[in-house]
């Protein structure tokens, strides 16, 4: 059973840094691109980054771009999501998702299955 | 405000059949990029429900079925049911803007 588990959130003041993981298991996780998706308190969800199977190529919206930084350890079947100088508007539940494609690319039009329980980040002095 | 326009809200008796619109653009789903479906009950991570615009993953029930015609796209879910009370996001992907979300629609069955 493909199972994701994301922890490393928190209550972090607004310029502070957080990072989150994902431990993945139940697949070859080296074959996957992965995504972070994060909903804020009562709203939708947005894609926050994404990242190939290899590592080499990754992306990410620009409500993080130069602030956040996609990585992962296949050697260890973890993503990491690096965050630095966090916002109040950052405050969501961060998921973890795996991308449906076994090739290893990131398509941005590839669906997520499944997702992570999610880890709730909180910017707040 | 969300690139994919949802309806805030839906609602159906029992038995029912409702809709879900997604509306995009030129830029992404009137490009020919595929919409996918997500179900997330209340409390819980999301849930792949549609994919490819209208393939059903394995264990969703086929009361549930998806459509896409020019920039739009459609959810519909007959035979509805109290368990299906839940928030329902459309899912594409714009060039510029990579994955992108629609705004999501709650659904009530009365």
């Amino acid at each position: 059973e493909v199972q994701l588990l994301e922890s490393g959130g928190g209550l972090v003041q607004p310029g502070g840094s957080l990072r989150l993981s994902c431990a993945a298991s139940g697949f070859t996780f080296n074959n996957y691109a992965m995504s972070w998706v994060r909903q804020a308190p009562g709203k939708g969800l947005e894609w926050v980054s994404g990242i190939s199977g290899s590592g080499g190529s990754t992306y990410y919206a620009d409500s993080g771009k130069g602030r956040f930084t996609i990585s992962r350890d296949n050697s260890k079947n973890t993503l990491y999501l690096q965050m630095n100088s966090l916002r109040a508007e950052d405050t969501a539940v961060y998921y973890c998702a795996k991308d449906h494609d076994s090739s290893g690319y990131y398509y941005g039009d590839n669906w997520f299955d499944p997702w992570g329980q999610g880890t709730l980040v909180t910017v707040s002095s | 405000q969300s690139v994919l326009t949802q309806p805030p809200s839906v609602s159906g008796a029992p038995g029912q059949r409702v809709t879900i619109s997604c509306t995009g653009s030129s830029s992404n789903i009137g490009a020919g990029y595929d919409v996918h479906w997500y179900q997330q009950l209340p409390g819980t991570a999301p849930k792949l429900l549609i994919y490819g615009n209208s393939n059903r993953p394995s264990g969703v029930p086929d009361r549930f079925s998806g459509s896409k015609s020019g920039t739009s796209a459609s959810l519909a879910i007959t035979g509805l049911q109290a368990e299906d009370e839940a928030d329902y996001y459309c899912q594409s992907y714009d060039s510029s803007l990579s994955a992108l979300f629609g705004g999501g629609t709650k659904l009530t069955v009365l």
